[in-house]
């Protein structure tokens, strides 16, 4: 079974913290994604990475910042962070390829910001 | 820009009804729609549909997509109270393989 893990289920940070959060999947996939969840927005995607050090942005990357220096690891840093950066945190993971795959999530990590 | 609409945002049904979800979207270049389940944690992946008209089926659940009319229907028959959840419906895109957007959900309450 693939497992995608999260650092943290719960976090709590005060305004203008730098945040690091951090994901590890075990089964050598190439992409990784990180999204953020919110009452009434749904799932919305952040930023995702097709192979190690390469990084796209989603559609809300505005605040954030990645870093995937090993396959098996996909960071979302948050280098200041806000009040409005109070979320869901998720990250999933899934094959590359012409063919489509399906995602696997992560726990979650539900970040509150002060 | 890919958007992805479910309706309705919530249901709230009792055991044993046959409840259908709804998925319309919009994809520059359509590759896939996909259904997940979420409980109180991560979703969890239900069905990919690629072809139009083809039935994918899982016990009580099943989903068809139609590919000219842009939407997808995720039913559950003789539901249960385990069916409890939010519904998410996402589309990948075919130019940014493996990108999905998903809509917002349908919150599903089954009452026993």
């Amino acid at each position: 079974d693939v497992k995608v893990t999260q650092s943290s289920r719960y976090l709590v940070k005060r305004t203008g913290e730098k945040v690091f959060l951090e994901c590890v999947q075990d089964m050598d996939h190439e992409n990784m994604f990180w999204y953020r969840q919110d009452p009434g927005l749904g799932l919305r995607l952040i930023y995702f990475s097709y192979d190690v050090k390469m990084k796209e942005k989603g559609d809300i990357p505005e605040g954030y910042s990645v870093s995937r220096e090993k396959k098996e690891r996909f960071s979302l840093i948050l280098e200041s962070a806000s009040t409005n950066q109070t979320s869901m945190y998720l990250c999933a993971s899934s094959l590359p390829g012409e063919s489509s795959y399906e995602q696997y999530f992560g726990p979650g990590t539900r970040l509150t910001v002060t | 820009e890919d958007k992805v609409v479910q309706s309705p945002l919530s249901l709230v049904v009792h055991e044993g009804d046959t409840v259908t979800l709804n998925c319309s979207y919009e994809v520059t270049n359509f590759r896939s729609l996909l259904w997940y389940k979420q409980e109180k944690k991560a979703p969890t992946f239900l069905f990919m549909l690629t072809s139009s008209g083809i039935e994918k089926k899982s016990g009580r659940l099943s989903s068809i997509l139609d590919k000219k009319e842009l939407f997808s229907i995720l039913n559950i028959t003789a539901t249960q109270t385990g069916d409890s959840a939010v519904y998410l419906c996402a589309v990948e895109d075919d130019t940014n393989a493996g990108k999905s957007t998903f809509g917002d959900g349908t919150t599903l309450t089954v009452k026993p």
